[in-house]
């Protein structure tokens, strides 16, 4: 089993600017979720999902969207990035809400 | 809402020494606790669990008690080592908020031989 993958590992990107930061899981999880990482901060939750065709905003949605046509990939998209988008991204994955969460490897995202 | 709160680092002991890190937390509903290690240029990964009150997790040395009646969930280790040097989350799911997780803000472990 791969686990959480995520890519990709880095990107800058000018203001102004959108991507897609892919994630996907072969674990068969229902439950995925997108955090950013800051400076003593610790984690926020971003959006989540409970199953394919199901999501939901997290403590720090604006700015992002996503979508989950399927069961393995949960997509995280930047509309139009702007520098306070500038931190490290990771997804997640668990069998059932409220289980321990799979962490994908992250990926650090400068916006300038 | 709920909220996790941990001992602030950086925490800085020598091989060997005895570690404590602090967690208490906020919940409306009756939580699971947990606690993540991050290494460095890594993702979290689970260090250990307890999903109701006195249970105790445990995983490579480390330990945590559910405290329902202080709210805590402390991480031990009796005895670290350099390769324990990390950065130490601790975080609650809720599922009367969705399982939702809350993470504590972290602290950094560095362990000098």
């Amino acid at each position: 089993n791969a686990g959480v993958t995520q890519t990709p590992k880095f990107q800058v990107l000018k203001t102004g600017q959108s991507m897609t930061l892919q994630c996907a899981q072969d674990m068969n999880h229902e439950y995925m979720s997108w955090y950013r990482q800051d400076p003593g901060m610790g984690l926020r939750l971003i959006h989540y999902s409970v199953g394919a065709g199901i999501t939901d905003q997290g403590e720090v949605p604006n700015g992002y969207n996503v979508s989950r046509s399927t069961t393995e990939d949960f997509p995280l998209r930047l509309l139009s990035a702007a520098p306070s988008q500038t931190s490290v991204y990771f997804c997640a994955s668990s069998y059932l809400r409220g289980r321990e969460q799979y962490f994908g490897p992250g990926t650090r995202l400068t916006v300038t | 809402g709920n909220s996790v709160t941990q001992m602030e680092g950086p925490v800085t002991l020598s091989e060997e020494a005895f570690l404590t890190i602090n967690c208490t937390y906020t919940a409306t509903g009756y939580p699971s606790l947990f606690w993540y290690v991050q290494y460095p240029g890594e993702g979290l990964q689970l260090l250990l669990k307890a999903t109701k009150a006195d249970d105790k997790g445990s995983n490579k040395g480390f330990e945590a008690t559910y405290r329902k009646e202080t709210t805590s969930f402390h991480l031990e280790k009796g005895s670290v080592q350099v390769s324990d040097s990390a950065v130490y989350f601790c975080a609650l799911s809720d599922q009367a908020n969705a399982g939702k997780s809350t993470f504590g803000d972290g602290t950094t472990l560095t362990v000098k031989p």
